[in-house]
């Protein structure tokens, strides 16, 4: 059982970046796959990338290549989102999320509780 | 427009049963499995199914999913009040290299 604890709700004025923290347990760290998703309000899901903590990769859909940077440090067991050049349509709930790829087809199997970020002027 | 088509709701009386669809494409569903999750009041989403019809642990057996083709399926069999929530369905998108997920249906138990 994994458990992802997330930082709290953010307030960044439109410019800014945003860097979302997510303590997880449960998992041996190199088995860990971070991956990032966000709902903004009345929008479905939308995956932001993820980060393989043991071959320091990540993976980005196209629409967040240069604006998303993944990281995970092993000693606190934690992973990091980065947002940058925040506009008010990034406004959402960021989730942490794990991939779990031990059958070798991956997929999200535990979800933290969610960070609200807030982009206003 | 959802990139997997969900209805926005269903219902049903304790004890029935409720099937709720999720329409992809072959670039999605059609080629990779499905997964679902269920949402209650506000929590973290919770994985109930993956690759198209296992539960993980602790999943009831009420809950079964299926696939064909573009579209699957997850159905509750016995229906309970704790049950009422969001259920949103996801899968692999080939053409996006990404995750992609349904809008969501919103399972209210009456």
């Amino acid at each position: 059982q994994v458990h992802l604890v997330q930082s709290g709700a953010e307030v960044k004025r439109p410019g800014s970046a945003v860097r979302v923290s997510c303590k997880a347990s449960g998992r041996t760290f190199n088995r860990y796959i971070f991956s990032w998703v966000r709902r903004a309000p009345g929008q479905d899901f939308e995956w932001l990338g993820r980060f393989i903590p043991v071959f320091g990769a990540s993976d980005f859909p196209q629409s967040f290549q240069d604006r998303v940077t993944l990281s995970a440090d092993e000693y606190t067991s934690t992973a990091y989102m980065e947002l940058t050049g925040l506009t008010s349509e990034d406004t959402a709930t960021y989730y942490c999320t794990t991939e779990d790829n031990s059958s070798g087809f991956s997929h999200i199997d535990y979800w933290g509780q969610g960070t609200l970020v807030t982009v206003s002027s | 427009q959802s990139v997997l088509t969900q209805p926005p709701s269903a219902s049903g009386t304790p004890g029935q049963s409720v099937t709720i669809s999720c329409s992809g494409s072959s670039s999605n569903i059609g080629v990779n499995y499905v997964y679902w999750y269920q949402q209650l009041s506000g929590a973290a989403p919770k994985l109930l199914v993956y690759r198209n019809k296992e539960r993980p642990s602790g999943v009831p057996d009420r809950f079964s999913a299926s696939k064909s083709g573009t579209s699957a399926s997850l159905a509750i069999s016995g229906l309970r009040s704790e049950d009422e929530g969001d259920y949103y369905c996801a899968a692999w998108e080939d053409s996006l290299t990404g995750w992609v997920f349904g809008g969501g249906t919103k399972v209210t138990v009456l």
